[in-house]
């Protein structure tokens, strides 16, 4: 099992739509998550960290579920500019060390 | 403020050419790294520094070295490049000092062609 998991995508969407992406993660330990976007071609930028009681910005809402190790983010009235790959990022003990580790990511089109 | 500032944009080498790539933060950060992307394989960690004069091997370090000069600066070399090190390199910095939730900040990359 990757340590990492999100849906595989892409999704295609509407213009305001409600669109919601999961990622499960494999090491219970994990302390800190976060949500990336990556648009194409650029660096990953920081969307959101993710804190236990879930927490909300603007349209963008997560939430984390330790018992299940799963997070969620939920966009809400999709726009064209959220039209990027998102990533989750969990926190995780390696064989080489402490570390984030990165999802493969979830591509999202927001078609008009 | 420049944020994580790195150096080229892009470089074509030649099979066992080197070359350092270089990067530098201005936000008196701790940590630094640097990953590489290739598709369908997500970021991963080749090397990172968790302060200044230290450096430490991440998941995929083999054909690089690092050099934490300073707070502010950490380079990466490819000593002989070899056609599998073809990818976009990123390097990024965070804060630490025992804020959990202390998110990475990454430069914007470079892409790099071996032929």
């Amino acid at each position: 099992r990757k340590e990492v998991e999100q849906d595989p995508g892409p999704f295609n969407v509407p213009e305001g739509a409600t669109v919601a992406f999961n990622c499960t993660y494999s090491n219970s330990a994990s302390q800190s998550f976060f949500w990336y976007r990556q648009d194409c071609r650029k660096e990953p930028k920081l969307l959101m960290s993710v804190y236990s009681s879930g927490n909300e910005d603007g349209r963008f809402t997560a939430q984390l579920n330790r018992a299940s190790q799963y997070i969620s983010l939920l966009i809400r009235d999709s726009k064209l500019s959220d039209s990027a790959t998102y990533l989750c990022v969990v926190n995780g003990l390696k064989s080489w060390g402490q570390n984030f580790v990165f999802g493969p990511g979830t591509r999202l089109s927001v078609l008009p | 403020n420049a944020g994580v500032t790195q150096t080229p944009k892009f470089q074509v080498l030649k099979t066992g050419q080197s070359m350092t790539l270089q990067c530098a933060q201005d936000m008196n950060h701790n940590s630094m790294y640097w990953y590489r992307q290739d598709p369908g394989m997500g970021l991963r960690l080749i090397y990172y520094s968790a302060s200044e004069g230290t450096t430490d091997k991440g998941e995929v370090p083999n054909g690089y070295n690092v050099s934490r000069l300073n707070k502010r600066e950490f380079s990466l070399r490819l000593e002989s490049a070899a056609p599998s090190q073809t990818s976009v390199y990123f390097c990024a910095s965070k804060l630490d000092r025992g804020q959990r939730n202390s998110p990475l900040h990454f430069g914007n990359g470079t892409r790099l062609t071996v032929t």
